[in-house]
């Protein structure tokens, strides 16, 4: 299986930061990376696919980038209700792999 | 609107059997994968498995490959997950999600998800 490993695990920062968060694959993924956001109690919500492409009704905020093995989320400014968890996803291949999760908190 | 309804919450002991369901509606069901995702508490997202119900194709991860059945009811546009034998390691909060492109089984995302469903195994 395709291991994702996210940095930092967790993350505090303060309302207006510009926050990156990291996943890197075990092996080139082309550009089949997700990225949902969950808030506790929530099922996640789809942010961006296919890398850098983002889903419809997604705050403009958040972008995404990378290829091959490495990949970021950036949120420009962080809002209240951006502190949550974040996942990426790789889709390249079955089985299909989450990363361990970024938990973003206030600072 | 595309909506996925899952099925209530259940409290189940080791060794018994379970099948719980996904309702979906909104869209054609049989033109988009969909899949089942596990959350142990506290834990994170776990990939189970997904389904293609136009012609009921399944991929398993190979850690769920035995483990559990997923199936699907065209006329009922339902996805299920289904357990022989539960254990106590089964307890977590389940949740499905449609695959955002048709028909493609790599290469996608899933763009909707159900509110999920909470196992609870104990003796």
């Amino acid at each position: 299986d395709i291991r994702l490993t996210q940095s930092p695990t967790s993350l505090s920062a303060s309302v207006g930061d510009r926050v990156t968060i990291t996943c890197r694959a075990s092996e080139s993924i082309l550009r089949y990376l997700n990225w949902y956001q969950q808030k506790p109690g929530k099922a996640p919500v789809l942010l961006i696919y296919s890398s850098s492409t983002s889903q419809s009704g997604a705050p403009s905020r958040f972008s995404g980038s990378g290829s091959g093995t490495d990949f970021t989320l950036t949120i420009s400014s962080l809002q209240p209700e951006d502190f949550a968890t974040y996942y990426c996803q790789q889709s390249y291949i079955n089985p299909s792999t989450f990363g361990q999760g970024t938990k973003l908190d206030i600072k | 609107e595309v909506q996925l309804v899952q099925s209530g919450a259940e409290v189940k002991k080791p060794g018994e059997s379970l099948k719980i369901s996904c309702k979906t509606s909104g869209y054609s069901f049989t033109n988009h994968w969909i899949g089942w995702v596990r959350q142990m508490p506290g834990k994170g997202l776990e990939w189970m498995g997904i389904i293609y119900p136009g012609d009921s194709d399944v991929r398993y991860s190979p850690s769920f490959r035995g483990q559990v059945t997923i199936s699907a009811d065209k006329s009922s546009a339902t996805a299920y997950l289904q357990w022989s034998r539960l254990k106590s390691s089964d307890t977590a909060v389940y949740y499905c999600a449609r695959h955002g492109r048709m028909v493609a089984q790599e290469g996608n995302w899933f763009d909707s998800w159900g509110q999920g469903t909470l196992v609870t195994v104990s003796s």
